[in-house]
């Protein structure tokens, strides 16, 4: 089944302690992308990749680090967690094709900092 | 400043009605513009994407128009269902290499 993968799901952590989301994809996409959601004001992007070795900043990268040594994984990294980073996160994939941009979606992190 | 704007009130519809959601947008020039789907705790789920030399695009019970003129876009659902209720996204690709921008989506609820 095609799909995108993120763990863990649910992660309460404390400020300033070191965390990953690991995300996974095996539809072979060549871009990857990270998203925080919150209310009122939708879906941010953070970073995103275009291919094994090449990513760029989104609208939002301050506090996050990103890496992608494999074309499937695309890990996001919080060095030194603050509570203003609390949200849902999402990480996408798609095809590099420029006539489709259809971003599939993984089910979600949602992290709390205290 | 750029902005996508979709209305932040709920949109409750009885059951059979057309939906129709808005999505404006300023200060872009996109050439392809997307509509998501996003139930509760889950990722959104991919719609209809329309280029800008389309002024409409169906898929079943789904329509979306795209006016570059009036930097807007309307999403309708013909016939809906409860099961549609959900939010929608808008999002449009600005500057290439998949950079989505994305609206705060609009809640759907359809009553039986």
């Amino acid at each position: 089944e095609a799909q995108v993968t993120q763990n863990p799901r649910y992660l309460i952590t404390v400020t300033g302690k070191k965390l990953t989301v690991t995300c996974s994809q095996n539809m072979n996409h060549e871009y990857m992308s990270w998203y925080r959601q919150d209310p009122g004001l939708g879906l941010r992007q953070i970073y995103y990749s275009m291919n094994v070795e090449v990513t760029d900043k989104g609208d939002v990268p301050e506090g996050y680090k990103v890496s992608r040594k494999e074309k499937r994984n695309f890990p996001l990294i919080l060095e030194s967690p603050s509570p203003n980073q609390t949200s849902l996160y999402f990480c996408a994939s798609s095809r590099s094709d420029r006539y489709s941009y259809e971003q599939y979606f993984g089910p979600g992190t949602r992290l709390t900092v205290t | 400043s750029q902005k996508i704007e979709q209305n932040s009130e709920a949109l409750n519809i009885q059951e059979g009605k057309t939906a129709t959601l808005t999505c404006n947008y300023t200060n872009y020039s996109p050439a392809y513009l997307q509509w998501y789907r996003q139930d509760p705790g889950r990722g959104p789920v991919f719609l209809l994407l329309i280029r800008e030399n389309e002024k409409e695009k169906r898929k079943e019970r789904l329509k979306v128009t795209f006016d570059t003129t009036l930097k807007q876009s309307l999403f309708h659902i013909t016939a809906s269902q409860p099961a549609d209720s959900a939010t929608y996204l808008c999002a449009l690709i600005s500057g290439g290499y998949n950079k989505l921008i994305f609206g705060a989506g609009t809640r759907l609820a359809v009553h039986p």
